[in-house]
């Protein structure tokens, strides 16, 4: 059982369109990362969201929290080839359960930009 | 900018055998941690550490073993491989448990 589900599992994309991927859960979380991954290569980070309903932009991509901290969403405008990409989102619980490292992965999404 | 090494980079085993996957890091972090990705499945905790000497499991522990002897070093073993074990392992720090984590490229590892 997964933890922290993605959707879609994967997005195939013309250049210029906008896309929304999907982090759920059931469980309440302290902070929430999204990562992204190129092929052959371990995740990079792109941002962090702590508070609920807090929302990030980095460049293209807006991130958002919800407001019970149970799920995320990444929102890119007008996309282009470089995003594309394995997404990941990370969800850590470990200051909420005071269980020691509770840190855990979604599925992942998938992103082509096609030119 | 070495940041988070791992070797080898790519392994062929025979069930059965043993190998010690190796990681590096040389930004003094507290927190280490051995992921294994398999398709659809993405990220799973196997094994991880919150400083030299300690060790704990993760999600998936079983048939996994590892080692924190040095602060910089965390090693992962496979004492008898099973091919269920075919993954790509990622090795990653972290300064605290809630701070981005930086991760290695990752060992590809088949057992036949």
């Amino acid at each position: 059982t997964q933890l922290l589900e993605q959707s879609p599992q994967f997005l195939s994309i013309q250049e210029g369109e906008n896309l929304t991927v999907y982090c759920n859960s059931s469980s309440v979380f302290s902070s929430l990362q999204w990562y992204r991954q190129e092929p052959g290569e371990g995740p990079v980070l792109l941002v962090t969201v702590v508070t609920g309903g807090e929302v990030k932009k980095l460049k293209r991509l807006t991130f958002q929290f919800g407001d019970a901290r149970k799920d995320s969403s990444l929102h890119i405008t007008a996309a282009q080839p470089g995003d594309t990409g394995l997404y990941l989102c990370a969800g850590d619980v470990s200051r909420l359960t005071n269980t020691g490292n509770q840190f855990y992965f979604g599925t992942g999404t998938s992103l082509t930009v096609i030119p | 900018n070495a940041g988070v090494t791992q070797t080898p980079k790519f392994r062929v085993l025979k069930t059965g055998q043993s190998m010690t996957l190796l990681c590096a890091q040389d930004m003094n972090h507290e927190y280490m941690y051995w992921y294994r990705q398999d398709p659809g499945m993405g990220l799973r905790l196997i094994h991880y550490s919150v400083g030299e000497g300690t060790t704990a499991k993760g999600e998936v522990p079983d048939g996994y073993n590892v080692s924190r002897l040095k602060k910089q070093n965390f090693l992962l073993g496979l004492e008898s491989a099973a091919p269920s074990q075919t993954s790509v392992y990622f090795c990653a720090s972290s300064s605290d448990s809630f701070q981005p984590q930086h991760f290695g490229d990752g060992t590809r590892l088949s057992i036949l």
